[in-house]
């Protein structure tokens, strides 16, 4: 099995949307909705913002949002906030296993 | 609020085996699964295996042939062992709570720094 594929990084002003697309297989991604995605700031233990996709944990802001088309997962965070530059990374399902993507580093400028 | 608490050692030789202990207070241990995580440096992270109450086991296929979990019900504790490490398997190793059905991570240990040098 490898690992999701993920973009290295990706940067974006405060106030603006960025997405995170995260690409997999109909292994994983393509077959499971149980793709989630988590927060990781350095220093500290990663948090999921989303699970089953598109569903908000308790607490975690509007402004991050999930989605998924086929083998590839994406990771939307609306209204860009300094507080948000911090490492993400994806994770999937994948019968009885489960797969992480190499991780994209969110700058925001 | 559940909290995991993990120890183990930090400095191992090549061909030694790794061993850390995960330890679940203020919370259930049934109903959930119990994983390793962990990240190598400068890397992203890798899902290491995971165990039920019932002690059921699913592992990485990559590191299958080394890996074991085990539980202990009465103490709230999960284990993992790695063998033959050597420098690739120098990372923080996290423990984790998995939800059922959703699989994915709500609690999160706080790490453990293992590294491998001779």
């Amino acid at each position: 099995q490898s690992a999701l594929t993920q973009p290295a990084s990706v940067s974006g002003s405060p106030g603006q949307s960025i997405t995170i697309s995260c690409t997999g297989t109909s292994s994983d991604i393509g077959t499971y909705d149980l793709v989630s995605w988590y927060q990781y700031h350095p220093g500290k233990t990663p948090k999921v913002l989303i699970y089953g996709v598109s569903k908000r944990p308790s607490g975690i802001s509007s402004r991050f949002s999930g989605s998924s088309s086929g083998n590839t997962a994406s990771l939307t965070i609306s209204g860009l906030q300094a507080e948000d530059e911090a490492d993400y990374y994806c994770c999937s399902y994948a019968g009885n296993y489960v797969v992480f993507g190499g991780g994209t580093k969110l700058t925001v400028l | 609020q559940v909290q995991l608490q993990q120890w183990g050692a930090g400095l191992l030789k090549p061909s030694e085996t790794l061993s850390l202990t995960c330890a679940v207070y203020g919370g259930s241990f049934s109903g959930y699964f119990w994983s390793w995580i962990r990240q190598p440096p400068g890397k992203g992270l890798e899902w290491i295996a995971k165990v039920s109450q019932g002690a059921t086991s699913d592992y990485n296929p990559s590191l299958k042939s080394r890996v074991a979990m085990s539980v202990d019900t009465s103490k709230k504790q999960f284990s993992l062992t790695l063998s033959s490490v050597t420098a690739a398997d120098t990372a923080v190793y996290y423990c984790a709570r998995v939800l059922y059905n959703h699989w994915y991570v709500d609690v999160w240990g706080k790490g453990t720094t293992v590294t491998v040098s001779s």
